[in-house]
């Protein structure tokens, strides 16, 4: 049984360009968790959302920010337009119930803005 | 605002003694709480969790114990082994609503000296 699955692992854009991050879910987890962890500092809550549904999306920022859970396929974190500042780790979790948190992260996408 | 705070950056300890990291919290409504392990270029993994309700849990070599009139967590470990060298996130959620929301703190890396 797979765990979460993230691609890429790492990833370079330069500043304008568009980022996209996968990532899949164990098998059997409906709910999927975006965190971002800027260096030195903690992960911090970005959006979580279920098959076809945002259900807290209030850690996203306002522009340029999008996540999607389609009925089928990987959930995708999105970020247009791509800064300086969004140089992170970026790291997807999953669950199979709701509340469950003892959620399961996978290893990352660091993304590098040049 | 930091709800969720681990005020020491680092930790080092002898192998076989015990670690002790600290965790304070600002939210009276978070209820549950948990520690995540990470080590270099991987995702968070889960560790041991508590209620609120309660103001100790075990498992094996780690124990978490919960104050709550003090807004305070630690997690103790023992006897500490250097695999045990990682960095240690403590975690907080309200359960409020439909979210598995986590707070995180900026978390405290921890090395054991065989």
């Amino acid at each position: 049984n797979a765990g979460v699955m993230q691609n890429p692992r790492h990833l370079v854009r330069r500043r304008g360009q568009e980022a996209r991050l996968r990532c899949s879910p164990m098998k059997g987890h409906s709910h999927v968790y975006w965190y971002r962890q800027l260096p030195e500092e903690g992960l911090k809550f970005m959006v979580y959302l279920q098959k076809e549904n945002i259900i807290d999306e209030s850690g996203m920022p306002k522009e340029r920010f999008s996540a999607e859970f389609p009925k089928e396929g990987p959930s995708i974190l999105r970020i247009q337009q791509v800064v300086r500042g969004d140089s992170a780790a970026y790291f997807c979790a999953s669950s199979p119930l709701q509340d469950w948190y003892g959620y399961t992260f996978g290893s990352g996408t660091r993304l590098t803005v040049v | 605002d930091q709800q969720v705070k681990q005020n020491s950056p680092s930790l080092s300890v002898q192998e076989g003694r015990i670690s002790i990291l600290n965790c304070d919290y600002t939210n009276s409504m978070f209820d549950y709480f948990l520690w995540y392990k990470k080590y270099p270029a991987e995702g968070p993994t889960f560790l041991i969790s508590i209620s609120s309700i309660k103001d100790k849990n075990e498992d094996g070599r780690f124990t978490v114990f919960l104050n709550k009139s003090a807004k305070h967590l630690s997690l103790h470990i023992v006897p500490s082994q250097p695999g045990d060298s990682a960095v240690y996130f403590c975690a907080a959620s309200t359960g409020s609503g439909n979210t598995g929301k986590l707070i995180f703190g900026q978390g405290t890396t921890l090395q054991v000296k065989p």
